[in-house]
């Protein structure tokens, strides 16, 4: 049964800071892996998608980055600002299961970013 | 990427009714998907809403307590049913593009139960 860690639950770093979030997943059978933004008691953005063959992507100050053998995704967050604080969710979506949309969701880091 | 939309966006529901939630997507998308997301906790995935078929539920989800309608490729309704307050989350839809199988999120209906 794939599981879905992120560690740590929660993060406060001063403003300006590099960080990084950590995501792992017990089976390496993956068909791609998404980091997700959730606002307090709003939905889910987007915020970068990996595909199983990729070791990384990037989008403006983010990066993420794969390593499937390992079972292991980091998201970079650069410079980090204030509008930053948020929960990041990573979810793994199964190889195989491409018809049923089932995503597997760690538990989320709470970041804070003190202005 | 599609742009979803809820409705209602949030609901204060006395035990025992039952409420609706509708999910519009701007563009015509073959997979949609309905999400709980417990109080402090994960997402986890209720059902796929099939177009045209009855939905295919996941383990510890069943149609009499979240009946779902899919009558075209833009629309879907999730019903709560028979609420309790252990119904009390927030539910999302969610669609997928079938080109890179990435998932995109409606902003959720917040549901307390008393």
């Amino acid at each position: 049964k794939q599981e879905v860690t992120q560690i740590p639950a929660a993060l406060s770093v001063p403003e300006g800071e590099n960080l990084v979030l950590n995501c792992s997943f017990t089976d390496s059978a993956i068909y791609n892996l998404q980091w997700f933004r959730q606002d307090p008691g709003k939905g889910l953005t987007s915020l970068l998608l990996i595909q199983s063959s990729q070791r990384e992507q990037t989008s403006g100050r983010l990066n993420a980055s794969l390593d499937k053998s390992s079972g292991r995704s980091t998201l970079y967050i650069a410079a980090s600002q204030p509008g930053d604080s948020a929960t990041y969710l990573c979810a793994v979506f199964l190889d195989g299961s491409s018809n049923t949309g089932k995503l597997i969701f760690g538990q989320g880091t709470t970041l804070q970013v003190k202005p | 990427s599609a742009v979803i939309s809820q409705k209602p966006s949030r609901d204060i529901c006395q035990r025992g009714t039952s409420l609706t939630i509708q999910c519009q997507v701007d563009s015509q998308v073959t997979m949609m998907f309905w999400y709980r997301q417990q109080p402090g906790q994960s997402l986890t995935l209720i059902a796929t809403a099939n177009q045209g078929s009855e939905a295919t539920y996941e383990s510890g989800f069943v149609i009499d307590k979240f009946p779902i309608s899919r009558p075209n490729l833009t629309f879907s309704t999730l019903t709560v049913s028979n609420m309790s307050p252990e119904d009390s989350s927030i539910y999302l839809c969610s669609v997928q593009d079938s080109s890179y199988n990435e998932q995109f999120f409606g902003p959720g209906t917040r549901l307390t139960v008393l």
